[in-house]
C-alpha cells in the first residue's frame, strides 16, 4: 500500500518569502500522480499543483513550484512571494496510474503566513 | 456554473439515527468519491464510485453506506453502526477522461453526533 508523509505540521513565513513544505511517499509503482491541495479556512478543497511521474520537469503555476526527486521518492512543494492568502492546510496527495483513483493523503502542514 | 454541492453545510444527529449526506455534481465526472476529514489527519477515502450502479468501500466503509443511481448524485448515509460519526465530509469528483484525473472536491459537510 502507498503511503505519504508530511513531517512538517506547520510552518510559518514572513509575507513575500519563500517557503518550501515536504512530502515524500512510499510506493512500489513506477507510474503515478502527485498533488498539493490546498484547504484553507473555509475547508474547501484547491488543487494547487500536479506532477506525472513519468515527467522529468518540475511542474510550475505561477508563485507555485514543486521539486519532485523520483529516486529518492520525494515531492515538496515551494511558494514564491509567499501572500496572506496563502495561509492553510496544504496536503500532499498520491494516485497511482493503474486501478482506482483512490487519492492517498499525508496528515497535512498548516501554513502561516506573518505580515 | 458547474461545481459540487454538498448539503446542508452543518448537521446534528442524536446517536442511533442514521444521517445522510447528499452530494450532487454538474460536471459531467463519472468518479465520484466521499472522504472523512478528522482533525490532525489527512483525507481517508470512505467509498467511490466510477461508473452508475457500481460503487467499491475505501479504507474505512464500516458503518457507512451509499448509493450510486444517477451520474449526478452520490449520497453517504451514515448509519448507526459508525462508532465515531462525528467528523467533516468531503465528496469529490474526477472525469475518466485526461491525463490526470485530478479530483475536484465539494465544500463539505461537518456532521456532529451527540
Amino acid at each position: 500500500a502507498q503511503t505519504v508523509t508530511q513531517s512538517q505540521p506547520e510552518m510559518s513565513v514572513q509575507e513575500a518569502e519563500t517557503v518550501t513544505l515536504s512530502c515524500t511517499y512510499d510506493t512500489s509503482e513506477s507510474d503515478y500522480y502527485l498533488f498539493w491541495y490546498k484547504q484553507p479556512p473555509s475547508r474547501q478543497m484547491i488543487l494547487v499543483i500536479r506532477q506525472e511521474a513519468y515527467k522529468q520537469q518540475n511542474a510550475t503555476e505561477n508563485r507555485f513550484s514543486v521539486n519532485f526527486q523520483k529516486a529518492a521518492k520525494s515531492f515538496s512543494l515551494k511558494i514564491s512571494d509567499s501572500q496572506l492568502g496563502d495561509a492553510a492546510m496544504y496536503f500532499c496527495a498520491y494516485r497511482s496510474a493503474q486501478g482506482n483513483e483512490k487519492l492517498t493523503f499525508g496528515t497535512g502542514t498548516r501554513l502561516t503566513i506573518i505580515p | 456554473d458547474g461545481g459540487i454541492t454538498q448539503s446542508p453545510k452543518y448537521l446534528f444527529r442524536k446517536e442511533g439515527q442514521n444521517v445522510t449526506l447528499s452530494c450532487e455534481q454538474n460536471l459531467n465526472h463519472d468518479a465520484m468519491y466521499w472522504y472523512r476529514q478528522d482533525p490532525g489527519q489527512g483525507l481517508r477515502l470512505i467509498y467511490y464510485s466510477q461508473i452508475v450502479n457500481d460503487f467499491q468501500k475505501g479504507d474505512i466503509a464500516e458503518g457507512y453506506s451509499v448509493s450510486r443511481e444517477k451520474k449526478e448524485s452520490f449520497p453517504l448515509t451514515v448509519t448507526s453502526a459508525q462508532k465515531n460519526p462525528t467528523a467533516f465530509y468531503l465528496c469529490a469528483s474526477s472525469s475518466q477522461r485526461g491525463s490526470a484525473y485530478e479530483q475536484y472536491f465539494g465544500p463539505g459537510t461537518r456532521l456532529t453526533v451527540t
